[in-house]
């Protein structure tokens, strides 16, 4: 099956410091890559898409000059969490899709889980 | 109109035990419905999914059941095992929204002994 992997998998900054977070789908080119955050026990809420090389798209409500997003190629995402506050703290998770062949699955990465002291 | 609503919003069952989670949504565009099984501090992992041309699909011990008139749709897990406990999401997707998922809200599953 399609694989996605997040690096790191879990990360702790101070305040005011930035984070970056990679999403690469490891046997499959993505044409398109999600970025979502989940608080415990609530549902994935989405943050952003992203279309290799072009400007991601944001969610009503989330900061794009906050959240960085930069889908540099087939296989890679980055998110840029900027200048964090401990009310970023949570857990990020990115998934990548092919949208060849009629083919909409999308395959989530194991997340992120950031804490900002 | 976009909203997935999902229930029960917690399940205990016991092992062998044939729990049913229920989603209904509201927008006919929808035309792609999985399934994500999600365990504590794990990305979600694509169960099973279904498009509305079909009533039923399974696959191992899951089954979607799907009725497009009544706009809902449902996963069995059958001969459930304590492994299963986990929260499972539904969602629901159509190309006009560049195949963004709607989430529902999440079943936590326990599975006892």
């Amino acid at each position: 099956g399609a694989v996605v992997s997040q690096h790191p998998s879990w990360v702790i900054c101070k305040s005011g410091t930035s984070v970056k977070i990679e999403c690469r789908s490891l046997d499959f080119q993505a044409t398109t890559m999600f970025w979502y955050r989940q608080f415990p026990k609530q549902s994935l809420m989405l943050m952003a898409t992203s279309n290799e090389g072009s400007k991601a798209t944001y969610e009503q409500g989330v900061e794009k000059d906050k959240f960085l997003i930069n889908h540099a190629s087939l296989t890679l995402s980055t998110l840029t969490v900027t200048s964090a506050h401990p009310e970023d703290s949570s857990f990020y998770i990115c998934s990548a899709m092919s949208l060849g062949q009629g083919n909409y699955e999308q395959y989530f990465g194991p997340g992120t889980r950031l804490t900002v002291t | 109109q976009q909203q997935v609503k999902q229930s029960p919003q917690s399940l205990i069952v016991q092992k062998g035990g044939i729990p049913i989670i229920n989603c209904a949504y509201e927008n006919t565009a929808f035309d792609y419905f999985p399934w994500y099984q999600q365990f504590p501090g794990k990305g979600p992992a694509l169960l099973i999914a279904i498009r509305p041309d079909v009533s039923e699909k399974k696959e191992g011990r899951f089954t979607i059941s799907f009725n497009k008139s009544a706009k809902q749709f449902s996963l069995y897990i059958m001969d459930s095992q304590p492994g299963d406990s986990a929260t499972y999401f539904c969602a629901a997707s159509w190309r006009g929204s560049a195949r963004q998922l709607t989430f529902g809200s999440g079943t936590q599953l326990t599975v006892l002994p």
